[in-house]
């Protein structure tokens, strides 16, 4: 089974910009969450999507965005880009619902860097 | 408000030896446990997982123990390799209610294993 894709591995942006990042999880898994990871604050969730719809938000601005499609794959959009949104933004998918028990599998991740 | 810690930043041992790695946490509501480990430029790799019903759980090297009623929990990685180097992570999570998809992290610890 492949495991959680996530495009661009690399981005470059300006201030003021936005971007949209990928994730497509493992096969069969409906449920993908995001993270961001900085030196100053660690690992951060940042939202949870399940059959489409976003179950759960972290405490981010809402700048932060995201969305899933019907097969499971999921986007995130960060608009008006700021100096502190450099970091890896790592994606997880899991193979049940809330309720069980349930490891996250992550992707290789994106590293943004504004500048 | 730091709800997953692990104190100790940095580990050292040698190869063949046991490596003990320790985490607090502070939110009772935790019921799920994780340990992933990290490479520079690659995403966590979900190692073993225990939930607040057992006081142990081995996987061949690892083993993860439970004190809840101190709010602890441990990895033995026995015997270590050098290439259990990397960053481990301690997470948790709360298994009902409608935090889905959030996993909590600590702010990690590096193993070194030397040769």
């Amino acid at each position: 089974k492949a495991g959680v894709t996530q495009t661009p591995r690399y981005l470059i942006k300006t201030r003021g910009q936005q971007v949209t990042l990928s994730c497509s999880p493992i096969s069969g898994h409906r449920s993908v969450s995001w993270y961001q990871q900085t030196p100053g604050q660690g690992l951060q969730f940042l939202f949870e999507y399940f059959s489409e719809t976003q179950r759960n938000k972290g405490n981010f601005p809402g700048r932060f965005s995201g969305r899933q499609f019907s097969n499971s794959r999921s986007e995130m959009n960060v608009s008006t880009l700021e100096l502190g949104d450099s970091a890896l933004y790592l994606c997880a998918s899991s193979p049940r619902g809330q309720g069980t028990y349930n490891e996250q599998f992550f992707g290789p991740g994106t590293r943004l860097t504004v500048l | 408000d730091q709800q997953v810690k692990q104190n100790s930043p940095s580990l050292s041992v040698q190869e063949g030896r046991i490596s003990i790695l320790n985490c607090d946490y502070t939110n009772s509501m935790f019921d799920y446990f994780l340990w992933y480990k990290k490479y520079p430029a690659e995403g966590p790799t979900f190692l073993i997982s225990i939930s607040s019903i057992k006081d142990k759980n081995e996987d061949g090297r690892f083993t993860v123990f439970l004190n809840k009623s101190a709010k602890h929990l441990s990895l033995h990685i026995v015997p270590s390799q050098p290439g259990d180097s990397a960053v481990y992570f301690c997470a948790a999570s709360v298994v009902g209610g409608t935090s889905y998809g959030k996993l909590t992290f600590g702010q990690g610890t590096i193993l070194t294993v030397h040769p």
